[in-house]
């Protein structure tokens, strides 16, 4: 089975403060991880991929296999970066990997 | 249109009825799914179509959901006997298909409000 846990519903921080936003996931097989972003009255798109190891809008994310975790960071946060951030996986399911399988979501609010 | 296309944008229906939900994906694309996004929930998949058939419909809630897809294109959920906890916002992704990347492009979503 796959799941992904994201602990924090909600996360508040300030302008210019580090952030982290937590992603746990828990699948048997070699997965690959994705950070969806939802800004306000937009769209939900994709943000980036561990796969390619990019760095977009100043966000990065490791996937650390030991530790099962896929946290996305951002070194100086910026009030436009506030939106609801899922964390999602996919995995092969009979042979060949065509979904996603996302958190619940944080809401990430950054205040001036 | 040059992103995926859902209606009704908003519907309110009261308990009982049947709804019905519309997409429209992007053209050339030929994977279709349908998410419900409700609050303390996060997305929920529901259904994957690779062309017009469904290999994935593990995520229908109950036999009063249904789905089909025609002409490779336009898919329509459909909500039977509608209860309160059917209330969400159901989106629409679309993706090529021809080599799952990760990638999916929403819809903005239907909003539906049973009372």
């Amino acid at each position: 089975a796959q799941r992904v846990t994201q602990p924090e519903k909600l996360l508040s921080v300030f302008k210019g403060a580090p952030v982290e936003l937590k992603c746990n996931y828990s699948y048997s097989g070699s997965p690959e991880l994705f950070w969806y972003v939802q800004y306000s009255r937009q769209r939900l798109q994709l943000l980036l991929r561990h796969i390619s190891r990019e760095s977009i809008k100043g966000f990065t994310a490791d996937l650390n296999k030991g530790e099962t975790s896929f946290h996305l960071k951002k070194p100086f946060a910026q009030e436009e970066d506030s939106a609801m951030y899922y964390c999602a996986l996919s995995g092969r399911s009979g042979g060949s990997n065509y979904k996603l399988t996302f958190g619940k979501g944080t809401l990430l609010t950054v205040n001036p | 249109g040059a992103g995926v296309s859902q209606s009704p944008s908003n519907k309110v229906t009261e308990k009982g009825k049947d709804v019905e939900l519309r997409c429209d994906p992007i053209s050339g694309h030929t994977a279709l799914y349908w998410y419900r996004q409700s609050l303390g929930q996060g997305l929920e998949f529901l259904i994957y179509f690779q062309g017009n058939s469904a290999p994935d419909k593990s995520g229908l809630p109950s036999d009063r959901f249904s789905a089909e897809r025609t002409g490779g294109s336009v898919s329509t959920l459909t909500i039977q006997r509608t209860q309160q906890e059917d209330s969400a916002v159901y989106l629409c992704a679309s993706s090529l298909g021809t080599r799952f990347t990760g990638e999916l492009f929403f819809g903005e979503g239907s909003r539906l409000t049973v009372l």
